[in-house]
Formats: C-alpha cells, sequence, structure tokens
C-alpha cells in the first residue's frame, strides 16, 4: 500500500533535548513538508522540500530543523530552541506535475510532548 | 495575519439533514481552495478542491461554493451522516516562490446528531 509513515504516534521528551521524527513516504512524490497543530488552530508550515537535498523554511521554522537525503525521506529535529514544542506534527507529500492542483497527503502524525 | 478564516469553531447538524461549513480568505493570489477532514489523531484526508476560476465543484454528498467577490467559499454535506462528524479544515493554495503552499484555516468541529 503506498502511504506516508510517520513514527512514533506518541514522543515525550524532557526539556533540553533534541528530538527527531521521522517521515517516510512510498508514494514517489518529489514535494515533501512538515506542519504544526496547535488546539484550536490550523496546521502551519514549518518547513517544506521540492528536491532531494534541498529545502526552504516555512512560517514557523525558528527551533527545528530538517535534511532531505533520500526522496522518500524528510526528518524534522526538534531542538532545544524550540520554546514551546509540545504540539501535533504532521508530514504530508505532493506531486510537483506544475499542472494544477497537487493535492497534498498527509501521514497519520506523531504528537509530541515536552514534560 | 490570518489569511483564511473559519469562525466557526463548532456545528452540530441533525442526521439527515444539510450541513455548511464556512472559510473566509484575504489572499486573491490563491489559485485553488480544499478542503479536508480530520479525525482526533490522524493526518487530515482531502475532501473536494475548487479551482479560483470556478464557483461550484460537486463530488457526492460534498460541494463546495466558491463566491470570488466575497472571498468566502463554503462547503455543503447532504445529506449529514453520522460518519461525517470531524473537524474539517479550510485550505487555500498558492504558488510562492516556485512552490506550491498550502494556507489553513483553524478548523470547525463538526458534530451530526443521531
Amino acid at each position: 500500500d503506498g502511504g506516508i509513515t510517520q513514527s512514533p504516534k506518541y514522543l515525550f521528551r524532557k526539556e533540553g533535548q533534541n528530538v527527531t521524527l521521522s517521515c517516510e513516504q512510498n508514494l514517489n512524490h518529489d514535494a515533501m513538508y512538515w506542519y504544526r497543530q496547535d488546539p484550536g488552530q490550523g496546521l502551519r508550515l514549518i518547513y517544506y522540500s521540492q528536491i532531494v537535498n534541498d529545502f526552504q523554511k516555512g512560517d514557523i521554522a525558528e527551533g527545528y530543523s530538517v535534511s532531505r537525503e533520500k526522496k522518500e525521506s524528510f526528518p524534522l529535529t526538534v531542538t532545544s530552541a524550540q520554546k514551546n514544542p509540545t504540539a501535533f506534527y504532521l508530514c504530508a507529500s505532493s506531486r510537483l506535475a506544475g499542472l494544477g492542483l497537487d493535492e497534498q497527503f498527509f501521514g497519520p502524525g506523531t504528537r509530541l510532548t515536552v514534560l | 495575519d490570518q489569511q483564511v478564516k473559519q469562525n466557526s469553531p463548532s456545528l452540530s447538524v441533525q442526521e439527515g439533514r444539510i450541513s455548511i461549513l464556512n472559510c473566509d480568505y484575504t489572499n486573491s493570489m490563491f489559485d485553488y481552495f480544499l478542503w479536508y477532514k480530520k479525525y482526533p489523531a490522524e493526518g487530515p484526508t482531502f475532501l473536494i478542491s475548487i479551482s479560483s476560476i470556478k464557483d461550484k465543484n460537486e463530488d457526492g454528498r460534498f460541494t463546495v461554493f466558491l463566491n470570488k467577490s466575497a472571498k468566502h467559499l463554503s462547503l455543503h454535506i447532504v445529506p449529514s451522516q453520522p460518519g461525517d462528524s470531524a473537524v474539517y479544515f479550510c485550505a487555500a493554495s498558492a504558488i510562492i516562490q516556485g512552490a506550491q503552499k498550502l494556507v489553513f484555516g483553524q478548523g470547525t468541529r463538526l458534530t451530526i446528531n443521531p
């Protein structure tokens, strides 16, 4: 089955620790995205990547870092510099057909709680 | 600066009736509008979209209407079913620096009552 997997589903972290969230897709999509969702708010874009070894900051990139060494994988590191990291993190991917709308498909999410 | 707004945090509808979810936007650059459905602790799933050059798109029980002059879109679900209970996000798409970006509203929690 084609899709996007995120692991782990729940993650707990102590303050001051970095933590890496995994995102893998087997849809052969070129573009991948990381979003953050907070209660009562919409999804906000953290980082995105349109091609291997290249990525761009989204609207709320501070305190986060990413890498795109493989087309299938786009891990997100939440660093100790992120002031309010407790949130639900969603990874998405899409084609880059350039012909109208390229629908974004989402993974199941990772809920990060900082203790 | 909220470019996409869903002003109703929640909506309750009787099963079998019509559900109408609303969304307003401020940026005329958006070229597509989408609706996503989200269950708790899951990722959003795509429901329906509309191009900015259309005013209506229909898919089964779901219809999206776009009023460009009012910068307003709505999602109609008819008839509403218990499985439609979820949070619905409106999103707007724009090409910015060569990349397609989505801007999401805050979401509306729809509850279908039996």
